[in-house]
């Protein structure tokens, strides 16, 4: 069974400028998520999807992050401009579900973002 | 809201020696808990959770935990550490029917010959 893809792997930018991040969940997963991993600290949750709909996004910079699932698959998220906070890991995840606890999550590689 | 605090930002142990990861969680109501490993450059893998079945669970890789309600505890612990388990461990907590994580700051363990 194949993992939780997400691409690229690393990126620089300059600040001010903008940044997308792909995500493709395991295959029959329903829910996804985005997590901003800083150097140092535990995954923080952005955004939750479950199938095409927004679950929880009260943790995501709206005025410069957005994210999307169009076809409840894939997903990208994208930063809009960016600042040198933002250089963190960003990791993606994805369940079957998302209440009960047999629903675990499984967490792609991440992407690494260095904003200079 | 829930949290956890793990206690120790970094654990150095000798190969063969107990590993012995702390955490304590903080929560209204009854916990999910759970520990997950990072190997470099490595998305989360999960180690082991507890979802209010038997307080010792036992998990992959040779690990276990035990939940102690008394002491908000949930410390994760190996008998016998080798190489392969230098990475960074996370604890997290979600409330039950609910499965958004919240995670600790993480433990890095090195590993010594």
């Amino acid at each position: 069974e194949a993992g939780v893809a997400q691409s690229p792997r690393y990126k620089i930018i300059e600040k001010r400028q903008s940044v997308a991040f792909w995500c493709n969940p395991i295959s029959g997963h329903a829910t996804l998520y985005w997590y901003q991993q800083i150097l140092g600290q535990g995954p923080k949750l952005l955004i939750q999807f479950q199938n095409n709909g927004v679950v929880d996004d009260s943790q995501l910079p709206k005025d410069r992050f957005s994210a999307e699932r169009l076809k409840g698959v894939d997903s990208t998220l994208k930063i809009q401009p960016a600042k040198l906070e933002d250089s963190a890991v960003y990791l993606c995840a994805s369940s079957l579900g998302y209440r009960g606890s047999s629903y675990e999550q499984y967490f792609g590689p991440g992407t690494r973002l260095t904003v200079t | 809201a829930q949290s956890v605090t793990q206690l120790g930002s970094h654990v150095s142990v000798s190969e063969g020696a107990l590993v012995l990861l702390r955490c304590n969680y903080s929560s209204s109501v009854p916990p999910y808990l759970f520990w997950y490993v990072q190997y470099p450059n490595q998305g989360l893998q999960l180690l082991l959770k507890y979802t209010s079945a038997a307080t010792l669970v036992k998990g992959i890789n040779g690990f276990e935990a035990e939940f102690k309600k008394s002491e908000t505890s949930f410390h994760l612990t190996k008998p016998s550490a080798h190489m392969s388990d230098a990475a960074e461990y996370f604890c997290a907590v979600s409330i039950s029917n609910d499965y958004k994580l919240s995670f600790g700051a993480g433990t890095t363990v090195t590993v010594r010959a």
